[in-house]
């Protein structure tokens, strides 16, 4: 696609449930991040795919947080047992490679809001 | 953990006058790079500056990096409204994996 799509936009769920993010990389990007933005603050990384291996899941919050990468392309974030310090901005970006002179192309985000 | 620590945290100023913000960090990097967000939502990448370079242009942005005060400036001259947005600086950590942000710098700029 033109860049990276994530869905949902928006995510209202009840405290307790289990919610399932969705990132649609930039075709042939092979590398994937996944961040966290709460409300005016910065962006805190989560985990880091190169294909479909996670060498990098230092920023995972707590084992109710998981993601895997499927053929190298889309990636799905998936809270479970939701809590309401999870309401946040959920960022995907992906960039061509794990070189890091390359740039990072983000998608808009999902606006998580746990209540 | 953080790798990027702007400030200010809050710049307000009027069109037409320059804006700077500065970026510590705190580990050796391979590069550092700025990023804009507009509305708390995706990043847009600005430019990047390499370990061995000083100083880099880029229309009416002029970014410096200092390697042995691991810090980094982002000047942008000249300013309008449409510049209004939250600036980030990233670098990549010790593992070459993580992108790792700062907390941003949050600009104002009145007509």
């Amino acid at each position: 696609g033109a860049g990276v799509s994530q869905s949902p936009s928006n995510k209202v769920t009840e405290k307790g449930k289990d919610v399932e993010l969705r990132c649609d990389p930039i075709s042939g990007h092979t590398a994937l991040y996944w961040y966290r933005q709460s409300l005016g603050q910065g962006l805190e990384f989560l985990i880091y795919f190169q294909g479909n291996s996670a060498p990098d899941k230092s920023g995972l919050p707590s084992d109710r947080f998981s993601a895997e990468r499927t053929g190298g392309s889309v990636s799905t974030l998936t809270i479970q047992r939701t809590q309401q310090e999870d309401s946040a901005v959920y960022l995907c970006a992906s960039r061509t490679g794990a070189q890091p002179e390359r740039r990072a192309f983000f998608g808009q985000g999902t606006r998580l809001t746990v209540v | 953990s953080q790798q990027g620590e702007e400030d200010p945290q809050a710049l307000s100023i009027q069109e037409g006058e320059n804006a700077t913000m500065n970026c510590s960090y705190k580990t050796s990097i391979n590069n550092l790079q700025w990023y804009r967000q507009n509305s708390g939502r995706g990043l847009v990448h600005l430019i990047l500056i390499r370990s061995n370079e000083r100083e880099k242009h880029s229309g009416r942005l002029r970014v410096t990096l200092d390697t042995s005060k691991k810090s980094s400036s982002l000047l942008i001259t000249a300013s309008r409204a449409a510049d209004t947005a939250s600036y980030f600086c990233a670098s990549n950590s010790n593992s070459g994996y993580a992108l790792n942000f700062g907390k941003g710098t949050s600009l104002l700029v009145t007509p």
